[in-house]
């Protein structure tokens, strides 16, 4: 199964809004990761936060870990529809070698 | 740098037929990873390389699944013979490796495989 399980599995929004996705996951990290994926394209890494690390930005995008939890969050601010997308979790396993995706949450922000 | 470049773009084949689909990873990056997304699966990786030795091919479906990595900068994946329930995008992509080097992975754009 699965180690990231992301929350919600759509989202659907209007231009300018906050956008929240929230991943859950079941083991110990050493740091987890988010991508986007266009339809049609290749997953495309965002930003990476470590097991250390509570909270990260990169422009519009914040991102928070919750080890105790073992969640994460990611906030897009002010959206854009070209911010339309799929969005996936990751996380980099403490007891393997390679990353595990969930199942992606699909965003639309409309114009 | 060019990025992850895999080809063909899209495959569209007759059940039964050989299926090989190319990757050529960023030059410097370590570890080489095949991927298969579908609708009802989502992403499954399938097969992973570390310095061109494969590292864990137990997300290969199949015996008629195979991955090969000859150099640095080349790797297959090839399916023989091909059925229809192989229909998929698969993804290449490639990272500086090591558990827990925090690094990202950068993805080609993916093969879209139809078997008809």
């Amino acid at each position: 199964s699965q180690q990231g399980e992301e929350d919600p599995q759509a989202l659907s929004i209007q231009e300018g809004e906050n956008a929240t996705m929230n991943c859950s996951y079941k083991t110990s990290i050493n740091n987890l990761q988010w991508y986007r994926q266009n339809s049609g394209r290749g997953l495309v890494h965002l930003i990476l936060i470590r097991s250390n690390e509570r909270e990260k930005h990169s422009g519009r995008l914040r991102v928070t870990l919750d080890t105790s939890k073992k969640s994460s969050s990611l906030l897009i601010t002010a959206s854009r529809a070209a911010d339309t997308a799929s969005y996936f979790c990751a996380t980099d396993p403490t007891s393997g070698s390679r990353l595990t995706f969930g199942e992606g949450t699909q965003l639309t922000v409309n114009p | 740098d060019a990025g992850v470049i895999q080809s063909p773009r899209h495959e569209v084949t007759e059940m039964g037929q050989e299926v090989t689909l190319r990757c050529k990873p960023i030059s410097g990056h370590n570890s080489l990873f095949w991927y298969r997304q579908t609708m009802m699966r989502g992403l499954e990786l399938l097969i992973y390389f570390n310095n061109n030795v494969p590292i864990d091919d137990s997300g290969m479906p199949e015996d008629r699944f195979s991955a090969k990595m000859p150099n640095a900068s080349f790797s297959t994946l090839k399916i023989q013979p091909s059925e229809p329930r192989d229909s998929a995008v698969y993804f290449c992509a490639s990272s500086l490796a090591g558990q827990g080097a925090g690094y990202g992975y950068t993805f080609g754009s993916g093969t879209r495989l139809t078997v008809v």
